[in-house]
């Protein structure tokens, strides 16, 4: 069992739509939760983190959280063409280190 | 946010011979920095920690004595890929961590590494 699971996709979706990605993980322990976009050969730039179960808001974004399922969603409100792009789901189990999800690709078509 | 800088962005090299990658942070101190690989289409791949002043710890399955780590100062991680394979080309990203959490890790802008 991969440690963070993302579905690879392509997840489509039309402009002003909302967009939804999930991920699972395994490590029960793990307190953080990342979530980081990569374009095509660019690296990964941070786009939210949360902690607590719940959903934290910011802009566009809405992460949501649940330990007791083992689950973390980033949704995307408004989706634009700019935002299609890779989404990787991180994990942080202990000390600083991240384990990333595989990823999933995400095409807003206008 | 925080600038990480790692350069070269993309390097040729002929097999075997040894290509450095410079990681650095700009305008931050990083106790510690992380080297990930990214083959196409997967994702990212922890290769090792990088803390300043001590010896680098690897992840199982990836070898010290091939891919060398340096963390010389608070700024500045090296990573040499020696006697560098066709095998070896892969996307090489840094991360520099600011700050005790996570929240605070910056990556660089990755270096594309092909080997002939």
């Amino acid at each position: 069992q991969k440690e963070v699971e993302q579905n690879s996709g392509p997840l489509s979706v039309p402009e002003g739509a909302i967009a939804s990605l999930n991920c699972t993980y395994s490590d029960r322990g793990s307190q953080s939760f990342f979530w980081y976009r990569q374009y095509s050969g660019k690296s990964p730039e941070l786009i939210m983190f949360i902690y607590s179960n719940g959903d934290k808001e910011d802009g566009r974004f809405t992460a949501q959280l649940n330990k007791a399922s083992q689950y973390v969603s980033l949704l995307i409100r408004d989706s634009q063409p700019s935002d299609s792009a890779t989404y990787l789901c991180a994990v942080n189990p202990y000390g600083n280190k991240l384990v990333f999800g595989a990823g999933t690709i995400l095409r807003v078509k206008s | 946010g925080a600038v990480v800088s790692q350069h070269p962005s993309r390097v040729i090299c002929k097999s075997g011979t040894s290509v450095k990658i410079e990681c650095r942070s700009l305008d931050f101190q990083a106790t510690t920095m992380f080297w990930y690989r990214q083959f196409p289409k997967q994702s990212l791949m922890l290769m090792a920690t990088s803390n300043e002043g001590s010896k680098a710890t690897y992840e199982q399955g990836v070898e010290k004595d091939k891919f060398l780590i340096n963390h010389a100062s608070l700024t500045l991680s090296t990573l040499t890929v020696t006697s560098a394979h066709p095998e070896d080309s892969s996307f090489y990203i840094c991360s520099a961590v600011k700050g005790q959490a996570n929240t605070e890790a910056f990556f660089g802008q990755g270096t594309r590494l092909t080997v002939v």
